[in-house]
Order: structure tokens, then sequence, then C-alpha cells
């Protein structure tokens, strides 16, 4: 089957880095996003890997291992705001977009 | 503003009272699908589409109708629902069909449904 699994609850402190990780299994493979969700609004993009490596934009860097089938989301200099559900989710080559259940990140001063 | 709209954001009905959920996005998009999302199940996947009238079924499509007549418009129609479909529903769209740097999926505001 399809799924992704990443960590339910994560909680760091204010100017820490923390570290979500996720695995999947999948038969078709096109690439892993990140989406970030705070209470009450809509997911919005954080980043996306296609190849194996580490992108980094601004505070936020998404790591991609195809063959170890993981990834993770790292954030740098957390803040206050940064307190959100942090979804991955994977692309098929069927045009389908599957989401892990999310990770809610606590962001403690 | 480039955005995705959906309506209504809250929605309260009865069992078996057909009723619809409008989504249009103003980015020329080709991409738009619609997800529940209920607690600790993140986001499933309903329907899709890849282009006007191209549809297909996501993970979880019983219960629910589309239609993608207009590239703008993509509706979620629920014929007859049933409370097990009260959730959290998103549209989204994106450029093409597999995301990237440059197709993320956008994401409406959302449209919180009970059925009782």
């Amino acid at each position: 089957g399809q799924s992704l699994e990443q960590p339910s609850e994560v909680t760091a402190v204010e100017g820490a880095i923390v570290q979500i990780n996720c695995t999947y299994q999948t038969s078709g493979f096109y690439g892993l996003s990140w989406y970030q969700q705070h209470d009450g609004g809509a997911p919005t993009f954080l980043s996306y890997n296609a190849l194996d490596g580490l992108e980094e934009t601004g505070r936020f860097s998404s790591f991609l291992s195809r063959s170890d089938s993981y990834g993770y989301l790292l954030l740098q200099e957390l803040q206050m705001k940064d307190s959100a559900s942090y979804f991955c989710a994977f692309h098929t080559g069927g045009f389908k977009t599957i989401f892990g259940a999310g990770t809610r990140l606590f962001v403690k001063a | 503003e480039a955005q995705v709209t959906q309506n209504p954001r809250y929605l309260i009905t009865v069992t078996g009272k057909k009723l619809t959920v409008t989504c249009s996005q103003n980015m020329n998009h080709e991409y738009m699908s619609w997800y529940r999302q209920d607690p600790g199940l993140g986001l499933r996947q309903i329907y899709y589409s890849m282009n006007v009238e191209v549809t297909d079924k996501g993970d979880v499509p019983e219960g629910y109708k589309v239609s993608r007549k207009e590239k703008r418009n993509f509706p979620l129609i629920l014929e007859s629902p049933s409370p097990n479909q009260t959730s959290l529903y998103f549209c989204a769209s994106s450029l093409a069909a597999a995301s990237s740097y440059n197709s993320p999926l956008h994401f409406g505001n959302g449209t919180r449904l009970t059925v009782t």
C-alpha cells in the first residue's frame, strides 16, 4: 500500500532546532513535499524534494533519501509562530497526492 | 490576488439533504483536488481533476461526486450526506499534477461540514 509515517507531536523551545521525520511506503514516487498548517487555517506549501539531498529555504530545510524512503523537515531558530502542524506528502505518477497524518509542533518560550 | 475560494466556510445539514461545496481558483491551474481532514488522519484525497472534463477518484471517493466543466471551478457534491461525512474539507489547485517548486498545492480556506 501507500502510506507515510510521521511523529504525532514534537515539542521544542524557542531558538532551538527541531527535526520532523517522515518515512513512506509507495510503489510510485515523484517527490516529497512539506506543508504547514496553523490552527484554523489552510495548509501552505513549505518545501519539495524530488531528488536525494538537502533543500534549504530560509530557516526551513528539507531532506530526502529515496533509497531509505525517508525524509525530514528541519526548522532552525524556532519562533513561537512556528507552532503548527506539519504534513509530509508524496506525489505518485497517478496524479495522486498522499499526505501523512501530520506532526503537531509545540514551541515553548 | 491569486487564491482558491471555497464556499461556504461552515455548513450544518441533515442526513440525506443534497449539498454542494463550491471551489474556484483564479490562477489558471490545470490540476484541482478535494481533501477531507479528520483528526489523526491527516488530509485524505477525495477526487482530483487533471483538466476540464477529466476527473478521477482519490482514496476516499465514496459518497462524493465532482465535476469540472470549467477550468476554474471544481464543485464537490454530496448527493445524500451522512454523519460520517462530517469533516473539514479543503479544495486545492496546482499548475500541474505533480508537485514541484513550480507546482505546489494552493489550498482554499476550508469548509467545515456537520451532518446530523
